[in-house]
């Protein structure tokens, strides 16, 4: 199984530029995620989904958009890139809605100059 | 301000040595997660913890949910070179709700143990 799969893996854009992280589980999760890891911050969450069509906002929200058209994919957009997007993101699965296993894809390094 | 506060983010040791890494929070969470996490990848889960007071064992690696399930313990037995990586609490369902696949992390803690 490929878990949760992430593309790219590194990605660097110009300030102002758009562009979307894909991130496809095949698991048959209904909860998927993403969050940013900066350094000494640990990760945090951006946008989640609890089923295709369902999507809300995490703690920084601001600045990507997503949305969830099917089980299996839940990609992340950024609108209009700044640096301070600069950041590893992670996008993450699970089955249940309490105390179940997160499933993390391997990430993708995002460089915004 | 972080909701969980995950201490000491640095932590360099010789092999054989214990260790102890601690959570905290002011806030009740349902349930605490560990993960592991290995550069360029991502968090890989270690245990959760649901009940307050709980201990669960992994190897050499020891558990533990407050009673208050604010704070939780990763303890690490006669550390490796192999348990270097980046540590990471998760609490779920904050205040005791539901969590509905969200996580809430603390800022992680960098093991290095050196042979």
């Amino acid at each position: 199984n490929a878990g949760v799969t992430q593309t790219p893996k590194f990605q660097v854009l110009k300030t102002g530029q758009s562009m979307t992280l894909q991130c496809a589980q095949d698991m048959n999760h209904e909860y998927m995620s993403w969050y940013r890891q900066d350094p000494g911050m640990g990760l945090r969450l951006i946008h989640y989904s609890v089923g295709a069509g369902i999507t809300d906002q995490g703690e920084v929200p601001n600045g990507y958009n997503v949305s969830r058209s099917t089980t299996e994919d839940f990609p992340l957009r950024l609108l209009s890139a700044a640096p301070s997007q600069t950041s590893v993101y992670f996008c993450a699965s699970s089955q249940g809605w309490m105390n179940t296993e997160a499933f993390f894809g391997q990430g993708t390094r995002l460089t915004v100059v | 301000t972080q909701l969980l506060e995950q201490s000491p983010q640095f932590l360099s040791i010789q092999e054989g040595e214990n260790l102890t890494v601690y959570c905290n929070s002011s806030s009740v969470f349902s349930s605490l997660q560990w993960y592991r996490q290995e550069p360029g990848e991502g968090p890989v889960l270690l245990v959760t913890v649901v009940t307050g007071g709980e201990v669960k064992k992994l190897k050499r690696l020891t558990f533990q949910f407050g009673d208050a399930r604010k704070d939780s313990s990763l303890h690490i037995t006669a550390a490796q070179p192999g348990d270097t990586g980046l540590y990471l609490c998760a609490g779920e369902g904050l205040a005791g709700g539901t969590s509905y696949g969200k996580l809430t992390f603390g800022q992680g803690t960098i093991l290095t143990v050196h042979p």
